[in-house]
């Protein structure tokens, strides 16, 4: 079955410093969202990618899609303490099914 | 416009008991999804609703169910509770299944005792 791998699990970086966590999946994705969830809190979508290789950004975040459609990544540059919590991404399957399979998720925490 | 609803947002349950989460999506929105979140094993797709009908269904036992109403506002029941039902159940409207964003509601905590 479909399975999506988000690395790494944990990261703690100093404050300024940057941020990267991966998605990847087993077969070819339709499109990928992003949504980050602050502790106690519920996912907030960040960013829909659709096209192969498509790059958006926001601010200090960075979302790439993979060439393939298999991949893709969430960079934040100069971290800051209000980045911290927990990064989802969120692939719709290309079988038409409508069912987001969230990541495992990697949890941020940012050291002051 | 008022965001997605989840009620009650706490709920303390003995095992076998019954159990039943509303949500009243955003006005306008016709996708219900709904998710359990634990910390082991993150975010599950339960199922997903649109104009009445499931749509997808997650690897749930069929303790689980659910089922949306006219006005797209959902409820999931779980039967039977087990210990291992506690978690952050949550609930995601979105205006159309698939390629929109999902606006997620603050969820309803079940603790099963």
């Amino acid at each position: 079955g479909q399975q999506v791998m988000q690395i790494p699990q944990y990261q703690h970086v100093q404050e300024g410093e940057d941020f990267t966590t991966y998605c990847n999946s087993s077969t070819t994705l339709s499109n990928i969202q992003w949504y980050k969830q602050r502790p106690g809190g519920h996912p907030v979508f960040l960013i829909q990618l659709v096209k192969s290789g498509e790059v958006k950004k926001q601010k200090r975040l960075t979302f790439q899609f993979g060439e393939a459609k298999k991949n893709s990544s969430l960079h934040i540059t100069a971290t800051q303490t209000t980045d911290v919590g927990t990064y989802f991404c969120a692939p719709l399957l290309t079988s038409g099914t409508y069912k987001y399979i969230f990541g495992t998720g990697t949890r941020l925490k940012v050291l002051a | 416009k008022a965001g997605v609803t989840q009620t009650p947002r706490y709920l303390i349950k003995t095992r076998g008991q019954q159990v039943t989460l509303s949500c009243s999506p955003i006005s306008g929105h016709r996708s219900v999804s709904w998710y359990q979140q634990t910390p082991g094993q993150g975010l599950q797709f339960l199922f997903e609703y649109f104009s009445e009908t499931q749509r997808n269904k997650g690897n749930f036992p069929g303790r689980f169910s659910g089922r949306q109403f006219s006005n797209s506002r959902s409820e999931m029941n779980v039967s039977t509770l087990e210990l291992g039902d506690s978690a952050l159940y949550l609930c995601a409207s979105a205006a159309s299944p698939g390629d929109t964003e999902a606006f997620f509601g603050q969820g309803t905590r079940l603790t099963v005792v």
